[in-house]
Parts: structure tokens; sequence; C-alpha cells
């Protein structure tokens, strides 16, 4: 079955210096892999996705993400992190029947 | 702007007393969602319609009920809430396009919360 892990509970980094959300997937085939952002008491806002081509995808917000094949990872990165990046980020893969299977969640806390 | 309104945002509701959430959309898509999300948990995903066609999460208990009377309007419907429903309940839509549903963005409403007394 296609899945996502998302290894930390909690990343915290201080602003200004870069940040790294982790993320590994395990498919069958080509995956499609995406990111998604929710603030408090909000729904998912959409950050990016790989679907192929470029293995460093740009998504919004100064955001990107690397995809891996070799270590079947699509880690989410941004340079230099601001206090209103804290939120929680969910990775996300397609499985088989054509939906979207979540991680369990990322609380980043960007400290000022 | 073309967006996903969902209402109310907060529900009360008592032990068994039905519940119904609504969800709209003006930005046309054919494809409908309902997630579960309970404490900062992952989405878990309800049931879903391409156009009228219902799709049922094996998982999800048969106190969930969907309706989508046109494109626009989609309806949770909570037939007997009992503790374990308290959740922030999420609505998504997406297109059905070229590598279908799942690649596509999803589009979520804000959500709405329930809290069952």
């Amino acid at each position: 079955a296609q899945s996502v892990a998302q290894p930390e509970d909690q990343v915290n980094v201080a602003e200004g210096n870069p940040l790294t959300v982790k993320c590994t997937y395990s498919v069958s085939g080509n995956p499609y892999l995406f990111w998604y952002v929710q603030y408090p008491n909000r729904g998912l806002q959409f950050l990016l996705k790989y679907i192929t081509g470029d293995n460093l995808v740009k998504g919004s917000y100064g955001f990107e993400a690397e995809f891996n094949k070799s270590q079947t990872s699509f880690h989410l990165k941004k340079p230099s992190a601001l206090v209103s990046d804290s939120a929680l980020y969910f990775c996300a893969v397609r499985d088989l029947t054509d939906k979207l299977i979540f991680g369990t969640g990322t609380r980043l806390q960007v400290f000022p | 702007d073309a967006m996903v309104i969902q209402n109310p945002r907060y529900q009360v509701t008592q032990f068994g007393k039905p519940v119904t959430l609504s969800c709209s959309q003006t930005l046309n898509h054919n494809v409908m969602y309902w997630y579960q999300q309970k404490s900062s948990q992952a989405p878990k995903l309800l049931f879903h319609y391409y156009d009228k066609d219902f799709n049922n999460e094996a998982d999800t208990p048969d106190n969930f009920q969907s309706r989508r009377p046109n494109t626009s309007f989609c309806f949770l419907d909570i037939r007997s809430p009992g503790l374990g429903d308290a959740a922030m309940y999420l609505c998504a839509t997406s297109e059905w396009g070229t590598g279908g549903a799942g690649a596509n963005v999803l589009t979520f409403g804000a959500g709405s919360r329930l809290t069952v007394l």
C-alpha cells in the first residue's frame, strides 16, 4: 500500500535559520507527492507537489521540496524560517485508488 | 475568489442528536471529499463524490452519511453523534483531470469543529 511517514512530531527552529521537515514514502510505481500546511483552526492549504520532472520542486511561501528516489524521501525545506511559518505540515501521497493519504503531520515551531 | 465554504464553523450538539454540516464550492470541481480530523492528527477520508458517484471508505461508520444534491453543495450528516465523533470535519474539492483526481490539488474549506456534549 502507498504510504508516507513523517518521523518527527515537532521541529523547532530559530527565525532566520533554514528549516527541514522530513517525509519518506513507500509506493509501488511512480509517486505523486504533496505537501500541505495547516494553521490553527483552519483547513489545509496546498504548498507544492511532485508528479514528474525536476527533483527540486518550488512552492508557495518560499518553500521547496527535494524528491530523492534512492532515499525515498520528499523533505520540505525553506532557506530562512519565519515565525509565521509556525504551523502543522502534512506530507501526502496519492494511493492506488487515486485518493490522498496523509502522513501524521509535523508541527513546526519557529522561535523569534 | 473561488473557494470552499463550510458551515457552521463551530457546532455543539448533544450525544445522539443529529447534526448536518454543509459545504459549498464556487470552483466547479467535480470531486468533493469529507475528511475527519481529530486533535491535529492526519485527516481521515470518510467518503468522496466523483460528480454524483458516491464512494464510501470501508471503515467509515454507518452513522455518517452524505448527500450531494448538485455540483456546488455537499452535506455530511451524523445521525447519532457519540463522544468519539468530536472532531474537525474538513470538506475539500478537486478536479478530475489528466492523471486523475489524486494528481490534482485539493482545495480545503476552513473546517467545521464539532463538539459533542
